[in-house]
């Protein structure tokens, strides 16, 4: 069975560009999370989806979106970026059932704003 | 989501048990507790989760009170590839609880 793949895996970007990555989940999995992790903050919620419905949300600002697709594969964009953004963009996915194995975790996105 | 509490940093032999504490004092009934780890610049891996009885997978035990305010995580034999950050979570089953909530782990070194 497929992992939860992530693209890109590194990304460079200009302060004030816009970034979206990518996450595709595990085959028959609707519901995909993404993180924020930072050394200074460590790993921080930033919001699930689950059949293309955003279902909960962290406390992040505006400019972090995201989206999930008819197939489960989801995007998150983040514009305007700021220095503080650079990050490893974590996402999972699970099938969301009470009592289930819980979350599988892509390897993630690398994110440098310069 | 209950708080968690865990130790920032352990170390183990290699080839021995390893025992990460986890404490939970203000878990409610509906509460799983989960254990995650994280080899560095990866993503979490999932290794065990449980409710109230103790649970055992291929990776590790997972041990949580009578009382369930705290648990351990038993990893038996210990291996250098077992070096990586350990996050306990509690986690409930709807709304907001969903999200897993990361604290600061324990850092996890297996010396040779």
């Amino acid at each position: 069975k497929a992992g939860v793949t992530q693209t890109p895996r590194y990304l460079i970007k200009t302060r004030g560009q816009q970034v979206t990555l990518s996450c595709s989940p595990i085959s028959g999995h609707r519901s995909v999370s993404w993180y924020q992790q930072t050394p200074g903050q460590g790993l921080q919620f930033l919001f699930e989806y689950f059949s293309e419905t955003q279902r909960n949300k962290g406390n992040f600002p505006g400019r972090f979106s995201g989206r999930q697709f008819s197939n489960s594969r989801s995007e998150m964009n983040v514009s305007t970026l700021e220095l503080g953004d650079s990050a490893l963009y974590l996402c999972a996915s699970s099938d969301s059932r009470q009592g289930s194995y819980g979350y599988t975790f892509g390897s993630g996105t690398r994110l440098t704003v310069v | 989501d209950a708080k968690t509490t865990q130790p920032p940093s352990m170390d183990c032999a290699e080839g021995r048990a390893a025992n990460l504490p986890c404490n939970h004092s203000t878990i409610s009934g509906n509460e799983y507790v989960y254990w995650y780890r994280q080899i560095h610049s990866q993503g979490p891996q999932y290794i065990i989760h449980g409710l109230k009885n103790n649970e055992t997978n291929e990776m590790a035990s997972l041990i949580i009170t009578e009382d369930r305010k705290s648990s351990t995580l038993i990893l038996p034999h210990a291996t250098l590839r077992d070096t990586a950050v350990y996050y306990c979570i509690v986690r409930g089953y709807s709304g907001s609880a969903r999200q897993l909530t990361f604290g600061s782990g324990t850092q996890l070194t297996v010396l040779p």
